[in-house]
């Protein structure tokens, strides 16, 4: 089983450059989140999706959009990318947002932004 | 708000003793409590959940934790540690009337030889 992938693995960005990370689900679950993993302070969720058609900003939003293109798919762009966005990007997914199920995480996207 | 301390960057333990990674919460109401584990250049796994009921949650890789409500509590344990055991862990918390879950900032365990 493939779980959670995610695409690319790796990218380096210049400053004001746009790109979009892939994540893709085959579990069949309802709900899939955006999170950012910096050193010394966990996770942080970006942007989550409760279920397919609907998308809610988290923690830190400001400078991420996200689309929600279908059940399995859950896109995060950034329009114009600067330093403080160099971290590392996970998507996650789980049956649903308000129960209490695990999630279940995509193995990450180191981005540096330059 | 909510918030998850884990009061230790860092944990070393030789091969065979136990293993104990801290975690500590502030929830407005009542917490369901996770832990996660991250191998190198993996994504977060989970280990194990507090929801109800029994204290003492087991989870996966022979990984408890020990609900403690008075002290506001979720410490991670194994009785023998393993080298493999080495990695990132992460606890974190959600409210019962929140989606948000809120995570550690995560301890880096060692497990020497």
């Amino acid at each position: 089983n493939a779980g959670v992938t995610q695409t690319p693995k790796f990218q380096v960005l210049k400053t004001g450059q746009s790109m979009t990370l892939q994540c893709a689900q085959d579990m069949n679950h309802n709900s899939m989140y955006w999170y950012r993993q910096d050193p010394g302070m966990g996770l942080r969720l970006i942007y989550y999706s409760a279920s397919e058609g609907t998308t809610d900003k988290g923690e830190v939003p400001n400078g991420y959009n996200v689309s929600r293109l279908n059940k399995r798919e859950f896109s995060l762009r950034l329009e114009s990318a600067a330093p403080s966005q160099t971290s590392v990007y996970f998507c996650a997914s789980s049956e649903r947002w308000d129960r209490v199920f695990e999630l279940f995480f995509g193995s990450g996207t180191q981005l540096s932004v330059l | 708000a909510q918030s998850v301390a884990q009061p230790e960057d860092q944990v070393n333990v030789a091969e065979g003793n136990p293993l104990t990674v801290k975690c500590t919460y502030s929830v407005s109401g009542n917490p369901y409590l996770f832990w996660y584990v991250q191998y190198p250049n993996r994504g977060l796994q989970f280990l194990l959940k507090y929801i109800t009921g029994d204290n003492l949650v087991k989870g996966s890789y022979g990984f408890e934790a020990e609900f403690n409500k008075s002290q506001t509590s979720f410490h991670l344990k194994k009785p023998s540690a393993l080298v493999s055991d080495s990695a990132l862990y992460f606890c974190a918390v959600r409210d019962r009337d929140d989606y948000k879950l809120s995570f550690g900032a995560g301890t880096t365990v060692t497990v020497r030889a």
